[in-house]
């Protein structure tokens, strides 16, 4: 069956260290990946997109790998912050459609 | 510029009734997606519009769910007779039409939708 997998548990870090958050996705061939973030009563923000061809992305203290052999996409943030504490959403976009399809989210906590 | 507007942003009604949401996207934008978010099954596409017209509505769980886009600049969302399974937060989004690479999707701030 077709799956998308992101940590269901809450990511607690320090302030000043690099959260990383991962998606798995299992029969699923998607052209691109993208990584939105959402806050408790608002709609997802688009953070970074990265192409099926791209290893790696950065977008200031963002940075978003691609492998498509392990079907597992890493997002990283260096130098978190508590202002980083939100809820991170992998999407796929696959080949000739027109939507996206969404894992659940993984909660990061970022705590002085 | 403003982003996508939802309204009502909360609603409770009981079950049986009528509920209409509403969608207004960013202007110039091309598609339209319908999203319900719950802790269970995350977000997930009710369905979407390319200029006005419904591409995809296989996200929509039943017939007690219909989708409209009258014009560019209005959706609705409509669900008769609701149900208290039916409770959850309904997204709306837009976004640019697609070039090379899918565009990001705007998202508006949700409507939560409580069935008792």
């Amino acid at each position: 069956s077709q799956k998308i997998e992101q940590n269901s548990e809450a990511l607690n870090i320090q302030e000043g260290k690099t959260a990383t958050l991962t998606c798995n996705y299992t029969n699923y061939s998607p052209a691109y990946l993208q990584w939105y973030r959402q806050d408790p009563g608002r709609g997802p923000v688009f953070l970074l997109l990265i192409r099926e061809n791209e290893k790696e992305k950065r977008k200031e203290r963002l940075k978003v790998t691609f492998d498509t052999t392990l079907k597992q996409s890493l997002f990283h943030i260096t130098a978190s912050q508590p202002a980083d504490s939100a809820t991170y959403l992998c999407a796929l976009d696959l080949w000739n459609t027109d939507k996206l399809i969404f894992g659940t989210g993984t909660r990061l906590q970022v705590f002085p | 510029d403003a982003g996508v507007i939802q309204s009502p942003r909360h609603e409770v009604t009981e079950m049986g009734q009528e509920v209409t949401l509403r969608c207004k996207p960013i202007s110039g934008h091309d598609y339209l997606f319908w999203y319900r978010q719950t802790m269970m099954r995350g977000l997930e596409l009710l369905i979407y519009f390319n200029n006005n017209v419904p591409i995809d509505d296989s996200g929509m769980p039943e017939d007690r769910f219909s989708a409209k886009m009258p014009n560019a600049s209005f959706s609705t969302l409509k669900i008769q007779p609701s149900e208290p399974r039916d409770s959850a937060v309904y997204f709306c989004a837009s976004s640019l039409a697609l070039g090379q690479g899918n565009m990001p999707q705007h998202f508006g701030d949700g409507t939560r939708l409580s069935i008792l």
